[in-house]
């Protein structure tokens, strides 16, 4: 089956770049989407098809998709970006959904 | 107001079986994809199951066979039967819209309900 291999976390400080990787055999070749989950709450949609935000989602997200690796890059990072993120594709061979083990992103 | 809301959830013994039901409200329920996805407490996310609007399903080997998906377009409603629980289908279980185009994204989710499987 398909896996998707994220690292457990990052960490980053107030103002600055984060980036969250996504590891999965020609990633590239699918469509990613990106999740962002905070404590006590349900997942929020921040990215979809590798790099489209939906509306309500600030700028400062964005994708990127190619070869082995998805990337969620979020710019100016805010204290109230700390939270879990999940990446997630259709894998279309076996019609099944698969998500990413999750990182965690602390603001330091 | 757009929203999903979850209902249904709570104790079970192993082996048991339990009715989950998803009520949603302002958006046409008929045209979209829907599925379950769950999350163990501590842990990370894993889809249970999808209907799309053709009422075709799909489900990950580790649910196939006792669990059931289903939905009434008529009251804009979706179902999740569970059967023959085990102490592993223990978790938060979201309902969750698909956000159409067909790459299975999810852009509205429910706030979860519990289900405990323990005797």
């Amino acid at each position: 089956s398909y896996v998707l291999t994220q690292p457990p976390s990052v960490s980053v400080a107030p103002g600055k770049t984060a980036k969250i990787t996504c590891g999965g055999n020609k990633i590239g070749s699918k469509n990613v989407h990106w999740y962002q989950q905070k404590p006590g709450q349900a997942p929020v949609l921040v990215v979809y098809d590798d790099s489209d935000r939906p509306s309500g989602i600030p700028e400062r997200f964005s994708g990127s998709n190619s070869g082995n690796t998805a990337t969620l890059t979020i710019s100016g990072v805010e204290a109230g970006d700390e939270a879990d993120y999940y990446c997630q594709v259709w894998d279309s061979d076996s019609d099944l959904v698969v998500f990413g083990g999750g990182t965690k992103l602390t603001v330091l | 107001e757009v929203q999903l809301v979850e209902s249904g959830g709570g104790l079970v013994q192993p082996g048991g079986s339990l009715r989950l039901s998803c009520a949603a409200s302002g958006f046409t329920f008929s045209n979209y994809d829907m599925h379950w996805v769950r999350q163990a407490t501590g842990k990370g996310l894993e889809w249970v199951s999808a209907i799309g609007t053709a009422d075709d399903t799909y489900y990950p080997g580790s649910v196939k066979g006792r669990f059931t998906i289903s939905r009434e377009d008529a009251k804009s409603s979706l179902s999740l039967e569970m059967n023959s629980l085990r102490a592993g289908d223990t978790a938060v279980y979201y309902c969750a819209r698909d956000g159409g185009g067909g790459n299975w994204s999810f852009d509205l989710w429910g706030r979860g309900t519990l289900v405990t499987v323990s005797s």
